[in-house]
């Protein structure tokens, strides 16, 4: 079976300081992986995905991740966070289950940004 | 295209009352989700769908149904509400559960008394 997790519920940083959100998979085979934001009373939306072309992948809003295969790693980077980037960040992987893959979500981390 | 639409926004309903939450998709995707949004559970999904005709269960599927009948719509029914299925529901679409980017609606805040 395929996981994500999530390492820290909660991320607080200053305006202008580096954004890390951390992802970790367990996959027994290449996975697809997926960052996604929800702003406060909306649905998610995608940052960025991994379809193994390139290990590094820009996103939205200056976002970024590297796959990391031998960390079974994609966290999540912004250089300097700005006020807008608070939100909740997902990190998800799809999972063979019942003969088609299914969608796994994180539990996902909450990004406060201080002025 | 107007994406993935959800309605209600909001709903209250009492112990054992039944509704259906409506989820409609403009983009001819075949891949459908329901998912539950709960504090610190992140996204649990409860059903889906790869087509027309074709549903399964996910990983919360007690006390909800689906059906569905067209590509574009993809109804959540609750048979007997309960409180512990206060939650926010999203409906999301795809091209491809393992590859293509979900696309979710703005989501249903339900509460049951």
């Amino acid at each position: 079976a395929q996981s994500v997790t999530q390492l820290g519920s909660h991320v607080s940083v200053s305006e202008g300081a580096l954004v890390l959100l951390r992802c970790n998979y367990s996959s027994s085979v290449p996975p697809y992986l997926f960052w996604y934001v929800q702003y406060p009373n909306q649905g998610l939306q995608l940052l960025l995905k991994y379809t193994s072309a390139a290990t590094l992948v820009k996103g939205i809003n200056g976002f970024e991740a590297e796959f990391k295969k031998s960390e079974t790693s994609f966290h999540l980077t912004k250089p300097s966070a700005h006020m807008s980037d608070a939100a909740e960040y997902f990190c998800a992987v799809s999972a063979r289950g019942g003969g088609s893959y299914i969608p796994t979500f994180g539990r996902g981390t909450s990004l406060i940004v201080h002025p | 295209n107007a994406g993935v639409t959800q309605t209600p926004k909001f709903q209250v309903l009492k112990t054992g009352q039944s509704m259906t939450l409506q989820c409609a998709q403009d983009m001819n995707h075949e891949y459908m989700s329901w998912y539950r949004q709960d504090p610190g559970m992140g996204l649990r999904l409860i059903h889906y769908s790869v087509g027309a005709g074709i549903t399964d269960q996910g990983e919360v599927p007690n006390g909800y149904n689906v059906s569905r009948s067209t590509t574009e719509d993809f109804p959540l029914r609750l048979l007997s509400a309960a409180p512990s299925q206060t939650s926010v529901y999203f409906c999301a679409s795809s091209r491809d559960f393992r590859t293509d980017t979900q696309y979710f609606g703005p989501g249903t805040r339900l509460t049951v008394l």
